[in-house]
């Protein structure tokens, strides 16, 4: 069980172009989902958290209007990055909690290029 | 603000030997949790262990297992019998219980080796 998924795994677009990321909790239901951002041999950078039927909170730095985190269900939760620049360019990770106990569990992770 | 400090960015060791991957964090809230997450090179986060702050006994699991110093704030983990499997990036984090949104701070990872 808790298991998470994310669509697609890999993405690659064009500058100025927008793209959205899908993150699923296939087998429970998710009460907060976050949102990760991850450059090479780095560490996870939490951008956002975001939980059902509220407004994410973005972390200090994290521009809302770029980056936009849906939290629709309490299945699914989706970031949409706006106006994409080869700097957003980076593997996108996110995860999913549920109120019984504190673990995050975590996605396969998304690539982003843009070109 | 919680900070989580892993001073080790490579390591390496020996198939079948044991390695130390050393963790410390700083912290003003007296409960919390502990983890140390791998990262194959597939990507995808993986729990090995966590750690309850207001258990003594330290945690394990199978090969994995931890030393946990709450008064020193240092939350080491041993790997004992090291498999090829084994190499990644290892990251530890916190957890502030009880926090809205279980929200985690991570280390800056560690990435392990493990030579044939």
């Amino acid at each position: 069980g808790a298991v998470v998924s994310q669509h697609p795994s890999r993405v690659i677009c064009k500058s100025g172009t927008s793209v959205k990321i899908e993150c699923r909790s296939l087998d429970f239901q998710a009460t907060t989902m976050f949102w990760y951002r991850q450059f090479p041999k780095q560490s996870l950078m939490l951008m956002a958290t975001s939980n059902e039927g509220s407004k994410a909170t973005y972390e200090q730095g994290v521009e809302k209007d770029k980056f936009l985190i849906n939290h629709a269900s309490l299945t699914l939760s989706t970031l949409t990055v706006t106006s994409a620049h080869p700097e957003d360019s980076s593997f996108y990770i996110c995860s999913a909690s549920r109120d019984t106990n504190y673990e995050q569990y975590f996605g396969p992770g998304t690539r982003l290029t843009v070109t | 603000a919680q900070t989580v400090t892993q001073s080790q960015p490579e390591m390496s060791v020996q198939e079948a030997e044991t390695v130390t991957l050393s963790c410390t964090y700083d912290t003003s809230e007296s409960n919390y949790y502990l983890f140390w997450y791998k990262q194959p090179p597939s990507r995808q986060m993986i729990l090995v262990i966590r750690q309850e702050a207001y258990k003594q006994q330290n945690a394990t699991e199978n090969r994995f297992s931890v030393n946990f110093q709450k008064a020193a704030k240092s939350f080491s983990l041993k790997i004992s019998d090291s498999q090829l499997g084994d190499t990644a990036m290892y990251f530890c984090a916190f957890m502030k219980h009880g926090d809205a949104g279980n929200m985690l701070t991570f280390g800056g990872g560690t990435r392990l080796m493990v030579k044939p």
